[in-house]
Protein backbone atom coordinates (compact mmCIF):
# COMPACT_ATOMS: atom_id res chain seq x y z
CA UNK A 1 0.00 0.00 0.00
CA UNK A 2 1.07 3.25 -0.76
CA UNK A 3 2.24 5.62 2.33
CA UNK A 4 0.17 8.74 1.03
CA UNK A 5 -3.17 7.28 -0.74
CA UNK A 6 -5.36 10.55 -2.76
CA UNK A 7 -8.98 9.90 -3.88
CA UNK A 8 -10.18 10.34 -6.14
CA UNK A 9 -7.38 9.65 -8.79
CA UNK A 10 -9.23 11.36 -11.47
CA UNK A 11 -12.36 13.93 -11.49
CA UNK A 12 -14.19 15.72 -13.85
CA UNK A 13 -16.59 17.74 -12.50
CA UNK A 14 -18.77 21.42 -13.98
CA UNK A 15 -17.94 25.06 -13.19
CA UNK A 16 -19.88 25.82 -9.58
CA UNK A 17 -19.47 22.43 -8.20
CA UNK A 18 -17.92 21.51 -4.89
CA UNK A 19 -15.07 19.33 -4.80
CA UNK A 20 -13.43 17.63 -2.32
CA UNK A 21 -9.87 15.48 -2.57
CA UNK A 22 -8.96 13.28 0.14
CA UNK A 23 -5.88 12.24 1.35
CA UNK A 24 -4.05 10.04 3.87
CA UNK A 25 -0.68 9.03 5.23
CA UNK A 26 0.52 6.19 6.79
CA UNK A 27 3.93 7.12 7.47
CA UNK A 28 3.10 8.92 10.99
CA UNK A 29 4.27 12.46 10.10
CA UNK A 30 2.32 15.17 11.44
CA UNK A 31 3.15 17.49 8.46
CA UNK A 32 0.86 17.68 5.52
CA UNK A 33 0.59 19.90 2.64
CA UNK A 34 -1.36 19.96 -0.78
CA UNK A 35 0.36 21.06 -3.73
CA UNK A 36 -0.88 21.82 -7.10
CA UNK A 37 0.81 21.45 -10.73
CA UNK A 38 0.27 22.82 -14.08
CA UNK A 39 2.33 22.81 -17.13
CA UNK A 40 4.92 25.28 -16.98
CA UNK A 41 4.12 26.27 -13.84
CA UNK A 42 5.52 23.61 -11.41
CA UNK A 43 4.46 22.65 -8.10
CA UNK A 44 3.00 25.27 -5.71
CA UNK A 45 1.58 24.84 -2.42
CA UNK A 46 -2.01 25.77 -1.57
CA UNK A 47 -2.30 24.72 2.03
CA UNK A 48 -0.23 23.44 4.42
CA UNK A 49 -0.80 21.59 8.22
CA UNK A 50 1.91 21.17 11.32
CA UNK A 51 -0.09 19.04 13.17
CA UNK A 52 -4.47 18.59 13.82
CA UNK A 53 -4.91 22.48 15.19
CA UNK A 54 -2.40 24.12 12.85
CA UNK A 55 -3.59 24.78 9.32
CA UNK A 56 -1.50 27.76 7.49
CA UNK A 57 -2.20 29.17 3.66
CA UNK A 58 0.47 28.52 1.03
CA UNK A 59 1.16 30.26 -2.17
CA UNK A 60 -2.15 30.11 -4.14
CA UNK A 61 -5.19 29.19 -1.30
CA UNK A 62 -7.66 31.74 -2.87
CA UNK A 63 -10.37 29.43 -4.09
CA UNK A 64 -9.53 26.38 -1.36
CA UNK A 65 -10.30 25.30 1.84
CA UNK A 66 -9.21 22.46 3.85
CA UNK A 67 -9.99 20.24 6.50
CA UNK A 68 -7.42 18.06 9.05
CA UNK A 69 -9.92 15.75 10.47
CA UNK A 70 -7.11 13.47 11.91
CA UNK A 71 -2.76 13.45 12.06
CA UNK A 72 -3.33 11.08 9.10
CA UNK A 73 -6.01 12.61 7.28
CA UNK A 74 -6.23 16.08 5.16
CA UNK A 75 -8.89 17.09 2.45
CA UNK A 76 -8.59 19.79 0.18
CA UNK A 77 -11.87 21.67 -0.93
CA UNK A 78 -13.20 23.48 -3.57
CA UNK A 79 -16.23 25.34 -2.71
CA UNK A 80 -17.23 26.23 -6.03
CA UNK A 81 -14.65 25.13 -8.84
CA UNK A 82 -13.87 27.24 -11.99
CA UNK A 83 -12.06 26.04 -14.75
CA UNK A 84 -8.54 27.62 -13.87
CA UNK A 85 -8.51 25.18 -11.28
CA UNK A 86 -8.23 22.36 -13.78
CA UNK A 87 -4.70 20.41 -12.53
CA UNK A 88 -2.63 18.07 -10.84
CA UNK A 89 -3.16 18.29 -7.34
CA UNK A 90 -0.86 16.25 -5.02
CA UNK A 91 -0.89 15.60 -0.99
CA UNK A 92 2.28 15.30 0.87
CA UNK A 93 4.04 14.69 4.49
CA UNK A 94 7.41 15.66 4.98
CA UNK A 95 10.12 13.49 6.86
CA UNK A 96 12.45 14.83 9.76
CA UNK A 97 15.17 15.29 7.38
CA UNK A 98 13.15 17.01 5.27
CA UNK A 99 12.33 14.87 2.29
CA UNK A 100 8.23 15.41 0.66
CA UNK A 101 7.14 12.28 0.43
CA UNK A 102 3.84 12.79 -1.77
CA UNK A 103 0.70 11.10 -2.94
CA UNK A 104 0.39 9.80 -6.94
CA UNK A 105 -1.81 12.56 -7.63
CA UNK A 106 -5.52 13.63 -7.81
CA UNK A 107 -6.24 14.95 -11.72
CA UNK A 108 -9.40 17.60 -11.62
CA UNK A 109 -11.05 18.96 -14.82
CA UNK A 110 -13.24 21.74 -14.43
CA UNK A 111 -15.81 22.22 -17.46
CA UNK B 1 10.37 36.78 -12.49
CA UNK B 2 10.06 33.24 -10.80
CA UNK B 3 11.34 32.79 -8.05
CA UNK B 4 13.25 29.77 -9.23
CA UNK B 5 13.57 29.08 -13.07
CA UNK B 6 14.19 25.89 -15.18
CA UNK B 7 14.09 24.80 -18.66
CA UNK B 8 11.26 22.88 -19.24
CA UNK B 9 12.75 21.19 -22.42
CA UNK B 10 12.06 18.33 -23.45
CA UNK B 11 15.71 17.53 -23.60
CA UNK B 12 16.45 14.19 -25.67
CA UNK B 13 19.36 12.06 -25.14
CA UNK B 14 20.80 8.57 -26.20
CA UNK B 15 21.38 6.07 -23.85
CA UNK B 16 25.16 6.73 -21.74
CA UNK B 17 24.90 10.78 -22.50
CA UNK B 18 25.97 12.79 -19.55
CA UNK B 19 22.54 15.08 -18.79
CA UNK B 20 23.05 18.42 -17.07
CA UNK B 21 20.14 19.81 -15.49
CA UNK B 22 20.14 23.47 -14.16
CA UNK B 23 17.94 25.93 -12.67
CA UNK B 24 18.43 29.52 -11.12
CA UNK B 25 16.97 31.36 -8.66
CA UNK B 26 16.81 34.72 -7.19
CA UNK B 27 16.33 34.30 -3.31
CA UNK B 28 19.48 34.64 -1.43
CA UNK B 29 17.93 33.15 1.57
CA UNK B 30 17.41 29.61 -0.05
CA UNK B 31 19.49 27.21 2.00
CA UNK B 32 17.84 23.60 1.11
CA UNK B 33 18.11 22.30 -2.50
CA UNK B 34 16.83 19.15 -3.68
CA UNK B 35 15.98 16.89 -6.63
CA UNK B 36 12.88 15.49 -7.28
CA UNK B 37 11.86 13.22 -10.31
CA UNK B 38 8.36 12.26 -10.95
CA UNK B 39 7.72 9.59 -13.31
CA UNK B 40 4.41 9.34 -15.78
CA UNK B 41 1.60 9.33 -13.78
CA UNK B 42 3.34 9.62 -10.19
CA UNK B 43 3.93 11.74 -7.60
CA UNK B 44 8.17 13.47 -7.40
CA UNK B 45 10.30 11.55 -5.22
CA UNK B 46 13.08 13.09 -3.67
CA UNK B 47 16.20 11.68 -5.84
CA UNK B 48 18.87 14.43 -4.07
CA UNK B 49 19.20 16.88 -1.66
CA UNK B 50 22.26 19.65 -0.28
CA UNK B 51 22.54 22.13 2.20
CA UNK B 52 24.27 25.56 1.24
CA UNK B 53 26.82 25.05 -1.67
CA UNK B 54 28.97 22.27 -2.93
CA UNK B 55 28.97 19.02 -4.39
CA UNK B 56 26.97 15.62 -3.52
CA UNK B 57 27.41 12.74 -5.28
CA UNK B 58 24.99 9.34 -5.32
CA UNK B 59 25.59 6.77 -7.53
CA UNK B 60 25.29 8.06 -11.20
CA UNK B 61 23.85 11.42 -9.88
CA UNK B 62 25.53 14.41 -8.95
CA UNK B 63 24.15 17.45 -7.61
CA UNK B 64 25.68 21.45 -7.42
CA UNK B 65 25.28 24.49 -5.94
CA UNK B 66 26.87 27.94 -6.30
CA UNK B 67 24.97 30.26 -4.48
CA UNK B 68 27.33 33.10 -5.16
CA UNK B 69 25.54 32.39 -8.58
CA UNK B 70 22.18 31.16 -7.28
CA UNK B 71 22.61 28.04 -9.46
CA UNK B 72 22.71 24.71 -9.15
CA UNK B 73 22.98 21.70 -11.20
CA UNK B 74 21.92 17.81 -11.13
CA UNK B 75 24.28 15.66 -13.41
CA UNK B 76 23.35 12.20 -14.65
CA UNK B 77 26.63 10.12 -16.01
CA UNK B 78 25.80 7.10 -18.14
CA UNK B 79 22.12 7.83 -18.79
CA UNK B 80 19.56 4.86 -18.89
CA UNK B 81 15.92 4.72 -20.45
CA UNK B 82 14.88 4.53 -16.66
CA UNK B 83 16.15 7.96 -16.48
CA UNK B 84 13.36 8.73 -18.63
CA UNK B 85 10.95 11.17 -16.08
CA UNK B 86 10.57 14.91 -15.00
CA UNK B 87 12.94 16.18 -12.86
CA UNK B 88 12.12 19.06 -10.57
CA UNK B 89 14.49 21.71 -9.02
CA UNK B 90 13.15 22.69 -5.60
CA UNK B 91 14.53 24.92 -3.02
CA UNK B 92 13.70 26.25 0.78
CA UNK B 93 14.22 28.76 3.13
CA UNK B 94 15.29 28.32 6.98
CA UNK B 95 14.65 24.78 8.30
CA UNK B 96 14.68 22.10 5.92
CA UNK B 97 11.84 20.27 7.28
CA UNK B 98 8.96 22.76 6.90
CA UNK B 99 7.72 21.16 3.57
CA UNK B 100 7.69 24.55 2.21
CA UNK B 101 9.29 24.61 -1.22
CA UNK B 102 9.64 26.42 -4.22
CA UNK B 103 9.75 24.08 -7.48
CA UNK B 104 11.17 24.81 -10.78
CA UNK B 105 8.85 24.36 -13.58
CA UNK B 106 10.78 20.80 -14.15
CA UNK B 107 12.75 19.42 -17.28
CA UNK B 108 11.25 16.44 -19.18
CA UNK B 109 14.30 14.20 -20.03
CA UNK B 110 14.26 11.40 -22.58
CA UNK B 111 17.06 8.63 -22.64
CA UNK B 112 16.65 6.93 -26.14
CA UNK B 113 17.94 3.27 -26.28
Amino acid sequence: DADVTQTPRNRITKTGKRIMLECSQTKGHDRMYWYRQDPGLGLRLIYYSFDVKDINKGEISDGYSVSRQAQAKFSLSLESAIPNQTALYFCATVSNTGELFFGEGSRLTVL
Amino acid sequence: QKEVEQDPGPLSVPEGAIVSLNCTYSNSAFQYFMWYRQYSRKGPELLMYTYSSGNKEDGRFTAQVDKSSKYISLFIRDSQPSDSATYLCAMSVGSSNTGKLIFGQGTTLQVKP
